[in-house]
């Protein structure tokens, strides 16, 4: 079992709609990284949590240190949102990443 | 640009041929880290360097492989006789104790 798990793999969806992508894990953090990764592009750091919520734009993102569990959420989506968006732990000074959520938006 | 940057973007090469990558970190960042992402799934932890110190190694990171951050700047990552299961994209990544972490561009390593 991976460290962490990240839900759905793939996801589709029409633009305007509300998205979430959530992250599990099992191991004790100190934080955690949402990122967005563009088709054949680097990594974009989009938050970084230890506790609660932040809020950038239209992106959210929420944690549940209790339940070892994070989602990122999307309002208003629109195509450019289209990415694999990583969810990653900082465990013992390094980050443990998740496999990916591949977000579609359709105009 | 003051983000990190990695040379070259791009590189080809045949099997058995070493390779060399180099990453210059955000300048003020004390951290320094290869990571390396095969197609379809997430990053994983190559090394990592707290100034010029090298603390950690993955078991990914065979005898062919070796890294070095000489002045605690820039840092290379070399890989000798190169395999085909080496292709892969190399990202760095750097940052300060307990903040957050900036991605290089990374460079696509293809091996033939």
């Amino acid at each position: 079992k991976n460290e962490v798990e990240q839900s759905p793999q793939n996801l589709t969806a029409q633009e305007g709609e509300f998205i979430t992508i959530n992250c599990s894990y099992s191991v004790g953090i100190s934080a955690l990284h949402w990122l967005q990764q563009h088709p054949g592009g680097g990594i974009v750091s989009l938050f970084m949590l230890s506790s609660g919520k932040k809020k950038h734009g239209r992106l959210i993102a929420t944690i549940n240190i209790q339940e070892k569990h994070s989602s990122l959420h999307i309002t208003a989506s629109h195509p450019r949102d289209s990415a694999v968006y990583i969810c990653a732990v900082n465990g013992n000074e390094k980050l443990t990443f998740g496999t990916g959520t591949r977000l579609t938006i359709i105009p | 640009d003051t983000g990190v940057s990695q040379d070259p973007r791009h590189k080809i090469t045949k099997r058995g041929q070493n390779v060399t990558f180099r990453c210059d970190p955000i300048s003020e960042h004390n951290r320094l880290y290869w990571y390396r992402q095969t197609l379809g799934q997430g990053p994983e932890f190559l090394t990592y360097f707290q100034n010029e110190a090298q603390l950690e190694k993955s078991r990914l990171l065979s005898d062919r492989f070796s890294a070095e951050r000489p002045k605690g700047s820039f840092s290379t990552l070399e890989i000798q006789r190169t395999e085909q299961g080496d292709s892969a994209m190399y990202l760095c990544a750097s940052s300060l104790a307990r903040t957050e972490t900036y991605f290089g561009p990374g460079t696509r390593l293809t091996v033939l």
